[in-house]
């Protein structure tokens, strides 16, 4: 079956600890990316990779890191979370042009909550 | 910058009720044009799309037409079902040297028996 899958699905954790949230995908995916998702604010995108070793800062990158060392996965790294960063986060992936277009495969979400 | 504008929810209906949720955007260039939709706590899934302008898009009795005169993309569907209730996001594809697709913030669709 063709996924997006994350982990953990819920995390709560305290202010400076560092955390990954690991996205993996089984589609051939080149096209990546991270979006957090705030009431009222709805999905703003955080990091995306067009493909290994590509990666670029989305509309708010500050306070975390990414990777992209494989095709499949796209780890989304808090070096020291704050409670600002408390959120739903999403993972979604994409073939090259269809990223571009905004065609997006989804996962399930991760629920962070800082303390 | 490019935008997109949604209605605010939440929308609540009856069951079996007509359906509209606009959708009007700003860009540059010429965008695929996006409704996506998100049932209680799962990720977003793809639910319909166009690609040029006069495009209509339609997936499980929802329906979306490209308007480049008017900049919109109303989501429409002429029966709702208590199984539609979820949150419903326009969203605009990258145009130009852009790689960031662009949300709107969300609708939220509740329907009653």
């Amino acid at each position: 079956e063709a996924q997006v899958t994350q982990n953990p699905r819920y995390l709560i954790t305290v202010t400076g600890k560092k955390l990954t949230v690991t996205c993996s995908q089984n589609m051939n995916h080149e096209y990546m990316s991270w979006y957090r998702q705030d009431p009222g604010l709805g999905l703003r995108q955080i990091y995306y990779s067009m493909n290994v070793e590509v990666t670029d800062k989305g509309d708010v990158p500050e306070g975390y890191k990414v990777s992209r060392k494989e095709k499949r996965n796209f780890p989304l790294i808090l070096e020291s979370p704050s409670p600002n960063q408390t959120s739903l986060y999403f993972c979604a992936s994409s073939l090259g042009w269809q990223g571009r277009s905004g065609e997006l495969f989804f996962g399930e979400g991760s629920r962070l909550t800082v303390l | 910058g490019d935008s997109v504008t949604q209605m605010e929810g939440p929308v609540t209906l009856s069951e079996e009720a007509f359906l509209t949720i606009n959708c009007t955007y700003t860009a540059t260039g010429y965008p695929s044009l996006f409704w996506y939709v998100q049932y209680p706590g799962e990720g977003l899934q793809l639910l319909l799309k166009a690609t040029k302008a006069d495009d209509k898009g339609s997936n499980k009795g929802f329906e979306a037409t490209y308007r480049k005169e008017t900049t919109s993309f109303h989501l429409e569907k002429g029966s709702v079902q208590v199984s539609d209730s979820a949150v419903y996001f326009c969203a605009l594809g990258t145009s130009g040297g852009s790689y960031i697709p662009t949300f709107g913030r969300g609708t939220s669709l509740i329907v009653h028996p």
